[in-house]
């Protein structure tokens, strides 16, 4: 079974700008989730997707969105982009919703803002 | 609301010795505990999780980790450190019977094993 995958793999934008990163899960997950990763803040949890239904928001700005596809593919999009958006955005997916399920995490898209 | 503390940010190990990474957890009903670990430029892997099962869990490449709620602890051991197991990890707790089901993930271990 392929993994999860994550497109791009790198990204460089400028302050203001905004971006959409894609999430494909593996074949037969329904729950995509999104984080942040920076050195300073250590893993975030953005929010998180069920079929097609946002299920978990974590604390971020109203600039942070995303949607799930029918498919269960899953965009994650940052508005108005600020310096301090520069992280490494990883993707999870896992069979169903619910914390005791194990996630299995995509390679990460790396945005840099300038 | 749950939250887990790595207790070092960093543990330096010779090859062949054992390995401790400590983790202290919080969490309002019954957690899932997870260890992930994530090599340089790459995705996190799990390596093991607790769901209320047995308090010994065994995960991959030899490492396990004994949850302990009267410590609220979970820590992963590996008898015998090897050079590939050097790496970052993350303690993770989730909370099972809440309505949140997001994940809280530690400040992250990094391991270093000298040759």
């Amino acid at each position: 079974k392929a993994g999860v995958t994550q497109t791009p793999r790198y990204l460089i934008k400028t302050r203001g700008q905004q971006v959409t990163l894609s999430c494909s899960p593996i074949s037969g997950h329904r729950s995509v989730s999104w984080y942040q990763q920076t050195p300073g803040q250590g893993l975030q949890f953005l929010f998180e997707y069920f079929s097609e239904t946002q299920r978990n928001k974590g604390n971020f700005p109203g600039r942070f969105s995303g949607r799930q596809f029918s498919n269960s593919r899953s965009e994650m999009n940052v508005s108005t982009l600020e310096l301090g958006d520069s992280a490494l955005y990883l993707c999870a997916s896992s069979l169903q919703t619910g914390g005791y399920n194990e996630q299995f995490f995509g390679p990460g898209t790396r945005l840099t803002v300038l | 609301a749950q939250s887990v503390t790595q207790l070092d940010s960093h543990v330096s190990v010779s090859e062949g010795t054992p390995v401790l990474l400590r983790c202290n957890y919080s969490s309002s009903y019954s957690p899932s505990l997870f260890w992930y670990v994530q090599h340089p430029n790459k995705g996190l892997q799990l390596l093991l999780k607790y769901t209320s099962a047995a308090t010994l869990v065994k995960g991959i490449n030899g490492f396990e980790a004994e949850f302990k709620k009267s410590e609220t602890s979970f820590h992963l051991t590996k008898p015998s450190a090897h050079m590939s197991d050097a790496a970052e990890y993350f303690c993770v707790v989730s909370d099972v019977g809440g309505n949140n089901n997001d994940m809280r993930f530690g400040a992250g271990t990094r391991l270093t094993v000298k040759p």
